[in-house]
């Protein structure tokens, strides 16, 4: 069974542009969720979406976005990147209909933001 | 003070010792705590996952889970160089779809 995947895997963009990652769940999955990893502040959840509502944000600004398809799909973006947006984003995906389920991770999308 | 506690390591140790890896956190409403392992620029491997407290054994790995003292541990026993990894503790709330994470502890098994 395929896992969490996620394109693309490494990424460089300039400072001012925006960014599209996208992460396609386990088949079955329906909820998908968004974190960001960096050295300092480790790993901070953004969002999470299930059948395509976001149930729950975490506390960044409204530059980064998310949203959920149909088909259990998701993307991210970042607009007006600034430097230290650079850092690892992992989606990750569980069948999400209640609380408590086994939550995976994807390999993640590198950003590096010059 | 941070919601999840986890000492960053490095932590060292020789071929076939047993790792001890644990992490305190603050939010009694933590129900469900997992284990995750992650190498270098891989994304999060999901180890070992427990509801509430209890101890949960998978083969050479044990997680305990404390609720009253509110601390968890992973214990990797035969410890090999292949278990050389971060380790990031996680935990959620009922009714919340929402991880947080432990700094993670980075540790090397010396050949």
């Amino acid at each position: 069974k395929a896992g969490v995947t996620q394109t693309p895997r490494y990424l460089i963009k300039t400072r001012g542009q925006q960014v599209t990652l996208s992460c396609s769940p386990i088949s079955g999955h329906r909820s998908v969720s968004w974190y960001q990893q960096t050295p300092g502040q480790g790993l901070q959840f953004l969002f999470e979406y299930f059948s395509e509502t976001q149930r729950n944000k975490g506390n960044f600004p409204g530059r980064f976005s998310g949203r959920q398809f149909s088909n259990s799909r998701s993307e991210m973006n970042v607009s007006t990147l600034e430097l230290g947006d650079s850092a690892l984003y992992l989606c990750a995906s569980s069948f999400g209909a209640s609380s408590g389920n086994t939550i995976y991770f994807g390999e993640g999308s590198w950003l590096t933001v010059v | 003070q941070k919601e999840v506690e986890q000492d960053p390591g490095p932590l060292s140790v020789p071929e076939g010792a047993i790792v001890s890896l644990n992490c305190t956190y603050s939010n009694s409403a933590f129900q469900y705590f997992m284990w995750y392992r992650q190498y270098s620029r891989k994304g999060p491997e999901l180890l070992m996952y427990t509801y509430s407290s209890g101890n949960k054994e998978d083969g050479r790995f044990t997680a305990q889970v404390d609720k009253s003292s509110k601390y968890i541990s992973l214990f990797i026993r035969d410890s090999q160089p292949s278990d050389s990894a971060t380790y990031l503790c996680a935990m959620i709330p009922e009714a919340d779809y929402k991880l947080s994470f432990g700094a993670g502890t980075t540790v090397t098994v010396r050949a």
